[in-house]
C-alpha cells in the first residue's frame, strides 16, 4: 500500500470547519483513499473513501486533487464529539486486503 | 452498536497465561481481521481470515494464533503472556460483496497482564 502523510496534529473551534490534509504521492491509479477516526479507546470508524472524485455524506465530506497526490477530509461544523485521531490510508478497494494505520492526525475541537 | 461483537471487553491476567479473545462479525461478513493497539506502536494488523481460511499475516508473533470457526466467530488466542501484550486488541469484519465500504471494526479487548 502506498504510504501517506498527515500532520500529528491539529485543532480547530467548536462550530467551524476542520481540514485535516494528507499527503499520498505515490498512489497508484486503483488505489482508494479512505478515512478512519478513532475517537479515544474506541474502535476506529469508517468515515468516507474515494477514487478521485470528491465525495461526500452525512460525516464528511473528501477532496481529492486532480492529480490524486494529496487529499483532505473535511468537517463541516466540528462539534467536540469530533475529537478524534483521523487515519488517512490507501489501498485497493478490495475487501480481502488489509488497511494499513499509520500515526494519523490527532484532532483537537477546542470550545 | 456496530454489528460486531467483542468479548471480553476487560482482562486482566497474570504474565505466562494464555487467554482467548472472541469475535463475532457483522452479520453476512466473511472477513475477520485482528488489530493490536498499543500505547507505543500504534494500531498493527495481526491476521486476516476469510470464510475459516486465513489470508494474510501481518505483525504477528508465534506465540499467538488464531483462527475462524464455521459460524464465522472468530477466536485470537495469546499465550505465555508477557508485560509488553497488554494492548487494545480489535476486530473488525468486512462485508463480502457490493461496494467496499472499508471495515467495521467492535469495541475492543482491553488486555493487562500483570
Amino acid at each position: 500500500d502506498a504510504k501517506t502523510t498527515q500532520p500529528p496534529s491539529m485543532d480547530c473551534a467548536e462550530g467551524r470547519a476542520a481540514n485535516l490534509p494528507c499527503n499520498h504521492s505515490t498512489i497508484s491509479g486503483n488505489e482508494y483513499v479512505y478515512w478512519y477516526r478513532q475517537i479515544h479507546s474506541q474502535g476506529p470508524q469508517y468515515i468516507i473513501h474515494g477514487l478521485k472524485n470528491n465525495e461526500t455524506n452525512e460525516m464528511a465530506s473528501l477532496i481529492i486533487t486532480e492529480d490524486r497526490k494529496s487529499s483532505t477530509l473535511i468537517l463541516p461544523h466540528a462539534t467536540l464529539r469530533d475529537t478524534a485521531v483521523y487515519y488517512c490510508i490507501v489501498r485497493v478497494a478490495n475487501y480481502g486486503q488489509n488497511f494499513v494505520f499509520g500515526p494519523g492526525t490527532r484532532l483537537s475541537v477546542l470550545p | 452498536d456496530s454489528g460486531v461483537t467483542q468479548t471480553p471487553k476487560h482482562l486482566i491476567t497474570a504474565t505466562g497465561q494464555r487467554v482467548t479473545l472472541r469475535c463475532s462479525p457483522r452479520s453476512g461478513d466473511l472477513s475477520v481481521y485482528w488489530y493490536q493497539q498499543s500505547l507505543d506502536q500504534g494500531l498493527q494488523f495481526l491476521i486476516h481470515y476469510y470464510n475459516g481460511e486465513e489470508r494474510a499475516k501481518g505483525n504477528i508473533l508465534e506465540r499467538f494464533s488464531a483462527q475462524q470457526f464455521p459460524d464465522l466467530h472468530s477466536e485470537l488466542n495469546l499465550s505465555s503472556l508477557e508485560l509488553g501484550d497488554s494492548a487494545l486488541y480489535f476486530c473488525a469484519s468486512s462485508a463480502r460483496t457490493g461496494g467496499d465500504y472499508g471495515y467495521t471494526f467492535g469495541s475492543g479487548t482491553r488486555l493487562t497482564v500483570v
